[in-house]
């Protein structure tokens, strides 16, 4: 079936990089995807792979993908305290249009 | 930057009333989706629609729910009669025509309270 999982919680200290890691069931989705939602806001679309490549840098983001092992993740570079947000993995199985989200990473950035 | 908007933020409403959330799509984008998160969980895939008409839909989008384009820039979803359960916040996102079409972009949200 349709699943993506991701672990629920990090806490990382201002300036040290985060791993945010997710893992998906769905080896036919043609794009993965991360969103960030912001306390009270909406989905913000942050990154996202094509299912062909194993990296993809933006800044002070790296998306990795291990499509042998379904495991796709996140990498914020210099974390910031405007980085604290839930991030969401997401997958459209079949490469059809519908997002499959994952559970949601609540990061949270200490000084 | 353009961007999908909708109202209202916040709706409120009786169990078995009827409720109209709008979305206003990015201009020129063509598919366009309902989502919901009911507090504490997953966001869910309701609906896609695409060259007017529903493309996919979820269980959880039966006969109580529908959507509509009623004019060209506006993208609707209506609950015929509100459950309890349908407390959430509910999303609206469309996609560009081409090169990324699973590339959605999602609005600020409605949080919708049934009592």
């Amino acid at each position: 079936g349709e699943d993506v999982e991701q672990s629920l919680f990090l806490s990382v200290r201002e300036g040290d990089s985060s791993v945010i890691n997710c893992t998906y069931t769905d080896s036919s989705s043609t794009y993965l995807y991360w969103y960030k939602q912001e306390p009270g806001a909406g989905l913000q679309l942050l990154t996202y792979i094509f299912s062909n490549m194993d990296m993809k840098q933006d800044q002070r983001l790296t998306v990795l993908l291990n499509k042998k092992d379904k495991h796709l993740s996140l990498r914020i570079a210099d974390t910031q305290t405007g980085d604290s947000a839930i991030y969401f993995c997401a997958e459209t199985p079949g490469g059809y249009n519908k997002l499959i989200f994952g559970a949601g990473t609540r990061l949270a950035v200490h000084p | 930057e353009p961007e999908v908007t909708q109202t209202p933020s916040h709706q409120v409403t009786q169990m078995g009333q009827e409720v109209i959330l709008r979305c206003v799509p990015i201009s020129n984008h063509l598919y366009f989706y309902w989502y919901r998160q009911i507090l504490g969980q997953k966001v869910e895939f309701l609906v896609s629609f695409y060259n007017n008409e529903i493309s996919e839909k979820s269980e959880i989008f039966d006969d109580q729910f529908s959507v509509e384009r009623p004019d060209g820039s506006n993208f609707t979803l209506k609950i015929r009669s509100t459950k309890l359960e349908d407390s959430a916040m509910y999303f609206c996102a469309s996609s560009p025509p081409s090169g990324t079409p699973d590339t959605q972009y999602f609005g600020p949200g409605t949080r919708l309270t049934v009592l």
